[in-house]
C-alpha cells in the first residue's frame, strides 16, 4: 500500500523566511496530494491542494510543487508570519479512493 | 453552517467501558471519515462511508465499530476501550472522495 514520508519533523524559521516541508510517496498511481495546518487543539484545516496532472499550484505565499517522476511534493511558504506556525501534514490518495494516506507531520516554528 | 461538528469534545474511560463517539455535518457531504492521531504518526484511517448505508474498514479498525445513521451522521463506538484507544479522534467529511474537512477533535483517555 501507499507509504508518506515527511521531512523534517521540526522547522524553525525567522519571520519573513521561507519554509520549505518535503515528502515522498510510494505508489505512484497516487494522483491527489493535500497539505493540512493543524494549529494546537483544532482539527486539521486543508491549505493547498495538488493534482498529478499538474506541476505546481501558488495560493498567495503558499505553493506546491509535484516531481512526479520522483514521486515527491513539496509546500512552500514565503514570508512567514508568526500566525504560520503550526504543525503541517502531507497526504496522497488515489482516484476514486476514499483513503487518504498521511505523512507524520512537520511542527512549524516562525520566530518573531 | 457549523462544518463538522463532533461530541464529546474530551472522554476519559476506564479500560473494558465503552462509548460511542458522535460526528455530524452540515455541509451535505455524501462521504464521512474517522481517523485517530498518535504523536508521530499522523492521522490514521479507522473506517470510512462512502455514502449513506455503506461503512468500510480503514487502515486501524480493530476494537471499533461504526454506524451511518443518516446522511448528517456518523458515530464511532468502541465496546471495550483498551489504553492503546487512548488517542485523538477525528471526523471529516467530504464531497468527491478526496477533499476532506475535518472536525475539531475527541481527545480520549483511557485509564
Amino acid at each position: 500500500g501507499e507509504n508518506v514520508e515527511q521531512h523534517p519533523s521540526t522547522l524553525s524559521v525567522q519571520e519573513g523566511d521561507s519554509a520549505v516541508i518535503k515528502c515522498t510517496y510510494s505508489d505512484s498511481a497516487s494522483n491527489y496530494f493535500p497539505w493540512y495546518k493543524q494549529e494546537l487543539g483544532k482539527g486539521p484545516q486543508l491549505i493547498i491542494d495538488i493534482r498529478s496532472n499538474v506541476g505546481e499550484k501558488k495560493d498567495q505565499r503558499i505553493a506546491v510543487t509535484l516531481n512526479k517522476t520522483a514521486k515527491h511534493f513539496s509546500l512552500h511558504i514565503t514570508e512567514t508570519q508568526p500566525e504560520d506556525s503550526a504543525v503541517y501534514f502531507c497526504a496522497a490518495s488515489m482516484d476514486s479512493s476514499y483513503k487518504l494516506i498521511f505523512g507524520s507531520g512537520t511542527r512549524l516554528l516562525v520566530r518573531p | 453552517n457549523a462544518g463538522v461538528t463532533q461530541t464529546p469534545k474530551f472522554q476519559v474511560l476506564k479500560t473494558g467501558q465503552s462509548m460511542t463517539l458522535q460526528c455530524a455535518q452540515d455541509m451535505n457531504h455524501n462521504s464521512m471519515y474517522w481517523y485517530r492521531q498518535d504523536p508521530g504518526m499522523g492521522l490514521r484511517l479507522i473506517y470510512y462511508s462512502a455514502s449513506e448505508g455503506t461503512t468500510d474498514k480503514g487502515e486501524v479498525p480493530n476494537g471499533y465499530n461504526v454506524s451511518r445513521l443518516n446522511k448528517r451522521e456518523f458515530s464511532l463506538r468502541l465496546e471495550s476501550a483498551a489504553p492503546s484507544q487512548t488517542s485523538v479522534y477525528f471526523c471529516a467529511s467530504s464531497v468527491l472522495p478526496q477533499t476532506q474537512y475535518f472536525g475539531p477533535g475527541t481527545r480520549l483517555l483511557v485509564l
